[in-house]
């Protein structure tokens, strides 16, 4: 079982809805990610947090709005998806990089969004 | 921008068998390297990593090889077994901005261990 948890697991959703997905870890690390990932494809970078403020957005489109509360959540909330926007969204989270000590990220299991 | 890729996109082996996963990377600048496991409907999952200033390191049946010279890095799965069968990305870790670090990954290798 992951340490990073995601909710919900799967999400269908019509173009004009709006949802959240939910991330969590209690692993104490203080950067946390979104990737988003098509089918036979590498996970592509969205969103990076540090201590819980946006260091890294990768042009991703204003209907995706990330958040994070605090050291242990990671929202996504999403308004007025396209099709094209199913895939599995993956959240990650890792200590922080200290000097030169490198530090994995750590993913949960995604969820898979569907968009119709 | 840089791109780290994978020689391979599938690699059947027979079980018992040795596995060798290839990636290369084309920013010199990069200075730790991870391996990924992702199997069916699950997140990628942390194999092994290895930093520059090392030109191998071991884990339990896993072993990472990264030549600098030739920006190359490797996976060895030992007597390789069926529940090794997934999709292995390899994966640069770069510095951006802060003290956050950027994942840039490559384009996936399936193994298939074959009975």
């Amino acid at each position: 079982d992951t340490e990073v948890t995601q909710t919900p697991k799967h999400l269908v959703m019509g173009m004009t809805n709006k949802k959240s997905l939910k991330c969590e870890q209690h692993m104490g690390h203080r950067a946390m990610y979104w990737y988003k990932q098509k089918a036979k494809k590498p996970p592509e970078l969205m969103f990076v947090y540090s201590y819980e403020k946006l260091s890294i957005n990768e042009s991703v489109p204003s209907r995706f709005s990330p958040e994070c509360p605090n050291s242990s959540l990671l929202n996504l909330h999403l308004h007025a998806l396209q099709p094209e926007d199913s895939a599995l969204y993956l959240c990650a989270s890792s200590q922080l990089d200290l000097g030169l000590s490198n530090q994995p990220q750590h993913f949960g299991d995604g969820t898979r969004l569907s968009i119709l | 921008g840089e791109s780290v890729g994978l020689h391979l996109p599938t690699l059947s082996v027979q079980e018992g068998d040795n596995s060798i996963i290839n990636c290369a990377y084309s920013n010199s600048a990069s200075d730790y390297f991870i391996w990924y496991k992702q199997e069916s409907g699950k997140g990628p999952q942390f194999i092994i990593d290895i930093r520059s200033n090392m030109d191998k390191r071991q884990g339990q049946r896993v072993t990472v090889l990264l030549n600098k010279t030739v920006k190359h890095l490797s996976l060895q799965i030992a007597a390789t077994q069926p529940g090794d069968s997934a999709v292995y990305f390899c994966a640069e870790n770069a510095f951006s901005s802060g003290s956050a670090r950027q994942l840039t990954f490559g384009s996936g290798t399936q193994l298939t261990v074959l009975p």
